[in-house]
This record gives structure tokens, sequence and C-alpha cells, in this order.
């Protein structure tokens, strides 16, 4: 069973400020997910990842199999941004294994 | 195109009591996820469909059925309702198995 692991749990930051949020997993995977989540639950796919480095305007997602980890980077972070960041892996073709989630607060 | 539906959006329930929930999918796609998310375990997987068959259970009692109809729409079905039950069900849809998923507003069940 795949664990995953994200860090930090919470984090406020200022407007402006780079922001990076970490995954890590246990077990080599097909793909890796980035959702975002705003209050009231609905979600978003920000990214889908099985290697290398995908940006999105002011996202920026990474991965590295080896190492079984990926990071999220916002650039410019702005209040908008506040919301809880998910990470999910697939391996296989099991079904998604999700980490706990990012609590991300972005101060004017 | 429109998103993905769900319904009902909110559902009280009581214990022993069952609920079926439905998902329409985004026109066009042919996979269909459910997930569970609860306050204390998070996000959790509990069925992938594609083309009317179940790729994958996650892992959850037997209580917890889906099904896939031919035209992609899902619902998902709760028997013997327990407190601990009580969480948003999120349904996504992708165009197949392992694509960039679209989730829907999901389905907030209190049992009571």
């Amino acid at each position: 069973k795949n664990e995953v692991e994200q860090s930090p749990q919470n984090l406020t930051a200022q407007e402006g400020e780079f922001i990076t949020i970490n995954c890590s997993y246990s077990v080599g995977i097909s793909a890796l997910h980035w959702l975002q989540q705003h209050p009231g639950g609905g979600i978003v796919s920000l990214f889908m990842l099985s290697s290398g480095k995908k940006k999105h305007g002011r996202l920026i997602a990474t991965i590295n199999i080896q190492e079984k980890h990926s990071s999220l980077h916002i650039t410019a972070s702005h209040p908008r941004d506040s919301a809880v960041y998910i990470c999910a892996v697939r391996a296989g073709a099991d079904g998604l294994t999700f980490g706990k989630g990012t609590h991300l607060i972005i101060q004017p | 195109k429109a998103g993905v539906t769900q319904t009902p959006r909110y559902l009280i329930k009581t214990r022993g009591q069952q609920v079926t929930l439905s998902c329409s999918p985004i026109s066009g796609h042919r996979s269909v996820s459910w997930y569970q998310q609860t306050p204390g375990q998070g996000l959790q997987f509990l069925f992938e469909y594609f083309s009317e068959t179940q790729r994958n259970k996650g892992n959850f009692p037997g209580r917890f059925s889906g099904r896939q109809f031919s035209n992609s729409r899902s619902e998902m079905n709760v028997s013997t309702l327990e407190l601990g039950d009580s969480a948003l069900y999120l349904c996504a849809s992708s165009p197949g198995p392992a694509e960039t998923q679209y989730f829907g507003p999901g389905t907030r069940l209190l049992v009571l």
C-alpha cells in the first residue's frame, strides 16, 4: 500500500511569497496528481505528472521518480491561492491514494 | 461542456437506512471514480468504472457498491448506513482510465 506524506500540513505566507509544498510516496507509481480544494469542497485537478516538470501560469510541479518525491511551487502567491493542496498517486491500475493535504493561507 | 454533476447535493439519513448517490460525467468521458472525504481520514478511493466495468475497488466494506450505465452515468449505493458513513462523496470523470480527472461538487451525506 502506498503511503503519501505531504509537508507542511499548514502554511501561512504573505502575498507575493514563493510557496513550496512537498509530497513523498513509498511505492513506485505510474502518475502523481496535484489537486486544489477550496472551502465548500470543490476539487480542481492542477497537474498530472509521471516525470519531469510541468508549468501552468504561476504554478509549477516537479517530480523525481528515483527519490519518490514531488513538489508544487506557487510563484508570486496571491490571497486567491488560499486553499488545500492535495497530492495523490496512482500505482499501476490501482485507484488514487491521497495525502492529507496542505492548508495554505496567503495573507494580503 | 457541462461539468460533472452529482445528485443530490445534500442528504440526511438515519442509521440502518440505505442511500443511492448519482453522478453524471462530462459528455464523452467514459471513466468514473468515486471518493469519500472525511475530516479524520481525508480522501479515500471507493471505486473506478470504465465502460460499465468496475476496474478496481478501494478498501471499503461490501455495504458500499456501485455501477455504471451504458451512458457512463454512475451510481453508488451504501446499505445499512452507519454514523461513520457521514462524509462528502465525490465523483470524478475522465476520458479514460488514469487520465486527468474532473471532479463534481460532491454529495454531503449526514447519517443520524
